[in-house]
């Protein structure tokens, strides 16, 4: 099994740029969840999902998007990029939620100019 | 705001010497995650420990909670300079509002020095 991959690893994008952040998993996991991580900020949730069809709000959420067509798969969709979304962003799965065991992937750098 | 707060933020030992971590947080939980980082890197998971457990081992680590004070501590003994990485801590929070939201705290900065 891959696990939790992402892509793309790094990416560049001036202000008021769109771009998808992809995550997939192997695992036939049901919950998936993105997050940012900022220096000295830890990391903070932005959405979830709890199955196909069904996504939710986390602490960060304004200025993304989600949706979740298939099981594998939860991109990350930002609308028009601002600076202040210059940050690392870790998608992580689990079997059913977050009270289990969480598989994350290895990040995308987003560098906002 | 932060469900979890670590600490001490950095922690420099030798190698040998047992780490110790620390973690607050504000509400009840349904349990406590304990992950590492190493730089540039995902998270990898080390621990879980529930809300009606008090202390759990896993190899070389060991982790304690006390729901009454609302705090969990992860010792790593005879530490090793692999060990270097970020250590985070993670809260699943009680109550139906809370579903599927897991917290992180900052992080500790573990160094170990061979």
């Amino acid at each position: 099994n891959a696990g939790v991959t992402q892509t793309p690893k790094f990416q560049v994008l001036k202000t008021g740029q769109s771009m998808t952040l992809q995550c997939a998993q192997d695992m036939n996991h049901e919950y998936m969840s993105w997050y940012r991580q900022d220096p000295g900020m830890g990391l903070r949730l932005i959405h979830y999902s709890v199955g196909a069809g069904i996504t939710d709000q986390g602490e960060v959420p304004n200025g993304y998007n989600v949706s979740r067509s298939t099981t594998e798969d939860f991109p990350l969709r930002l609308l028009s990029a601002a600076p202040s979304q210059t940050s690392v962003y870790f998608c992580a799965s689990s079997v059913t939620g977050s009270r289990e065991t969480q598989y994350f992937g290895p990040g995308t750098r987003l560098l906002v100019l | 705001s932060q469900q979890g707060e670590e600490d001490p933020q950095a922690l420099s030992i030798q190698e040998g010497e047992n780490a110790t971590m620390n973690c607050s947080y504000k509400t009840s939980i349904n349990n406590l995650q304990w992950y590492r980082q190493n730089s540039g890197r995902g998270l990898v998971h080390l621990i879980l420990i529930r809300s009606n457990e008090r202390e759990k081992h896993s190899g070389r680590l060991r982790v304690t909670l006390d729901t009454s004070k609302k705090s969990s501590s992860l010792l790593i003994t005879a530490s090793r300079a692999a060990d270097t990485a970020s250590y985070f801590c993670a809260t699943d929070a009680a109550g139906g509002t809370s579903y599927g939201k897991l917290t992180f705290g900052q992080g500790t900065i573990l160094t170990v020095h061979p």
